[in-house]
């Protein structure tokens, strides 16, 4: 099992940039999570899809940011244009079909810092 | 609403002294509880979670967390702390609708 996996790792860009974060989420996990990490909010939902269909963007903070998973094996995180606040780590979590019981697998995420 | 309130932002422990990560929950329905670590640059792992089998749930590397309802807490515990659980630890509650919510997270400091 080769777990979750995002790309690229770290991504430096300058504000005003398109910024693409990708993920592949765990072989037959039929929901797929997308967190980022700040020191001064922690861990927040930003968007989540069940079945490539998203359930729940409320806590996308703009409209510069935005989410698809044209299909079961991969999802990405755009953000247009990009700002220096946007900078934080990007997290890519995926889960099994049994529900609310089952636990997140999350890849190692991305670090996004923009200047 | 469903939340989770870890108290204590940074806990410090010696070396094989007991550790004690506290959670507390707030839901309307029964909730499922969980326990992730995280190591710096990587991402959450699962430790343990709670979903009503029984109330003492163990997890990996020694950790247990014991459910509570009439405290709606969830609070971690190791009986003897090792240099290597060194980390953050995040509690979270998932419920119904497929949402998981995160507590903002406990940094654990072991001193040799």
């Amino acid at each position: 099992d080769a777990g979750v996996i995002q790309s690229p790792r770290h991504e430096v860009t300058e504000m005003g940039q398109e910024v693409t974060l990708r993920c592949k989420p765990i072989s037959g996990h039929n929901s797929l999570f997308w967190y980022r990490q700040t020191m001064m909010r922690g861990l927040e939902l930003l968007i989540y899809f069940n079945n490539n269909v998203p359930i729940d963007d409320s806590g996308m903070p703009e409209d510069r940011f935005s989410a698809k998973m044209p299909n079961a094996s991969f999802s990405t995180l755009k953000i247009q244009p990009s700002e220096p606040r946007d900078s934080a780590v990007y997290f890519c979590a995926s889960r099994d079909g049994q529900g609310a019981s089952s636990p997140l697998h999350f890849g190692n995420g991305t670090r996004l810092t923009v200047t | 609403a469903q939340s989770v309130t870890q108290l204590g932002s940074h806990v410090s422990v010696s070396e094989g002294a007991l550790v004690l990560l506290r959670c507390n929950y707030s839901s309307s329905v029964p909730p499922y509880l969980f326990w992730y670590v995280q190591y710096p640059n990587q991402g959450l792992q699962l430790l343990l979670k709670y979903t009503s089998a029984a109330t003492l749930v163990k997890g990996i590397n020694g950790f247990e967390a014991e459910f509570k309802k009439s405290e709606t807490s969830f609070h971690l515990t190791k009986p003897s702390a090792h240099m290597s659980d060194a980390a953050e630890y995040f509690c979270a509650v998932s419920f119904g609708n497929n949402d998981m919510r995160f507590g903002a997270g406990t940094r654990l400091t072991v001193k040799p």
